[in-house]
């Protein structure tokens, strides 16, 4: 089976950067994936990791380790619309996301 | 980018009646489409997996007689909760992806169900 673990909440201030990490255990793994969701709102895709290193796409960098079975979500610039749930997924045989618990994201002024 | 839709995007029905809900991708032809449900502050969980011409997957401890799955077509999907009893309210959710790219998931606005 696959079980992923995030932090259930983080805070940060406007302008700041954070880190949002994911561990997961899984058997049979394509990549890790990154979605934000706002109250109410559907998931949105981030950014997705096949390969150990960095991806950088705008103020949004995520990381992989396949050896540490470890990632992270960077997030710079905090803005407060960047106040959201985001969900770590990892693509294993078939094409679906297995999605983790949920970080939500807090920024204040 | 991709667009995928759902409809009704929020229901409420009695308890033991029966709602249907759409979801169409808009621009792209999906042959495989997912359906998930979501409780307030929690994550996306996996119900079943939507297969164009074939019967659904689902996922353990997901009664398939009670969500009842159609892919008629490229572009459509529907779940069907059977005998909606209070319990099945909740955030129902869909989505597709584009060929090749299973880890970039196309959502629906999603579906909020009411049973009554």
């Amino acid at each position: 089976g696959q079980s992923l673990e995030q932090p259930s909440e983080v805070t940060a201030v406007e302008g700041a950067i954070v880190q949002i990490n994911c561990t997961y255990q899984t058997s049979g793994f394509y990549g890790l994936s990154w979605y934000q969701q706002h109250d109410g709102g559907a998931p949105t895709f981030l950014s997705y990791n096949a390969l150990d290193g960095l991806e950088e796409t705008g103020r949004f960098s995520s990381f992989l380790s396949r050896s540490d079975s470890y990632g992270y979500l960077l997030l710079q610039e905090l803005q407060m619309k960047d106040s959201a749930s985001y969900f770590c997924a990892v693509t294993p045989v078939g094409g679906k996301l297995i999605f983790g618990q949920g970080t939500t994201l807090q920024v204040k002024p | 980018g991709a667009v995928v839709s759902q409809h009704p995007s929020w229901v409420i029905c009695k308890s033991g009646t029966s709602v249907k809900i759409e979801c169409r991708s808009l621009d792209f032809q999906a042959t495989t489409m997912f359906w998930y449900r979501q409780f307030p502050k929690q994550s996306l969980m996996l119900m079943a997996t939507s297969n164009e011409g074939s019967k659904a997957t689902y996922e353990q401890g997901v009664e398939k007689d009670k969500f009842l799955i159609n892919h008629a077509s490229l572009t459509l999907s529907t779940l069907t909760v059977t005998s909606a009893h209070p319990e099945d309210s909740s955030f129902y959710i869909c989505s597709a992806y584009t060929s090749g790219r299973q880890y970039e998931q196309y959502f629906g606005p999603g579906t909020r169900l009411t049973v009554t």
